[in-house]
């Protein structure tokens, strides 16, 4: 199983809104990442965890919440959000050490309205 | 700061002909390149990396130069066909941080279009 599985596909939100982004992954992998990329725009890191442990934030407003429950699961909580926030959410996860490939999910089409 | 570039936002090209895109990075201290193939709607496709102590590596139809001088890579695709049409991306190794997990940090892309 080489799949990073992201749930929902499509979703949309008001800016009064919670919702919860999900990534999940089996090839035991443990370091788990979360992206954000705007239209044309390369992806820009958001989130890492490092064994379960949030490890890297990149001035992430806290509209963005971040959790890892486990080894295999990783979510983003979303709350307030703004129309600019509006792009599609990677979930990414990769061996630890340096030198490895980071595979990439389908990602989450985030509207907010 | 650091980047990662790309030097033609677009490129096209017949079908059939080899295709070749190009990255130039600042990073000298990089050590570990990704190429990645994004379809539209899709997430990043994994197609080849390499290696700071290698100056090339050859996949299936896809072959990655690195050039440590000028800072340079480059992805070569052979007999390019329709479904190669995507945006590339390179992307480098930011290094590691926290427990040996490390950052990736990707060039603007460029959106490879096929002509039949």
């Amino acid at each position: 199983d080489t799949e990073v599985t992201q749930t929902p596909k499509h979703l949309v939100m008001g800016m009064t809104n919670k919702k919860s982004l999900k990534c999940e992954q089996h090839m035991g992998h443990r370091a788990m990442y979360w992206y954000k990329q705007k239209a044309k725009k390369p992806p820009e890191l958001m989130f890492v965890y490092s064994y379960e442990k949030l490890s890297i934030n990149e001035s992430v407003p806290s509209r963005f919440s971040p959790e890892c429950p486990n080894s295999s699961l990783l979510n983003l909580h979303l709350h307030a959000l703004q129309p600019e926030d509006s792009a599609l959410y990677l979930c990414a996860s990769s061996h630890q050490g340096m030198n490895t490939e980071a595979f990439f999910g389908q990602g989450t089409r985030l509207t907010v309205v | 700061g650091e980047s990662v570039g790309l030097h033609l936002p677009t490129l096209s090209v017949q079908e059939g002909d080899n295709s070749i895109i190009n990255c130039a990075y600042s990073n000298s201290a990089s050590d570990y390149f990704i190429w990645y193939k994004q379809e539209s709607g899709k997430g990043p496709q994994f197609i080849i990396d390499i290696r700071s102590n290698m100056d090339k590596r050859q996949g299936q139809r896809v072959t990655v130069l690195l050039n440590k001088t000028v800072k340079h890579l480059s992805l070569q695709i052979a007999a390019t066909q329709p479904g190669d049409s995507a945006v590339y991306f390179c992307a480098e190794n930011g290094g590691p941080s926290g427990a040996g997990s490390y950052q990736l940090t990707f060039g603007k892309g460029t959106k490879l279009s096929v002509i039949p």
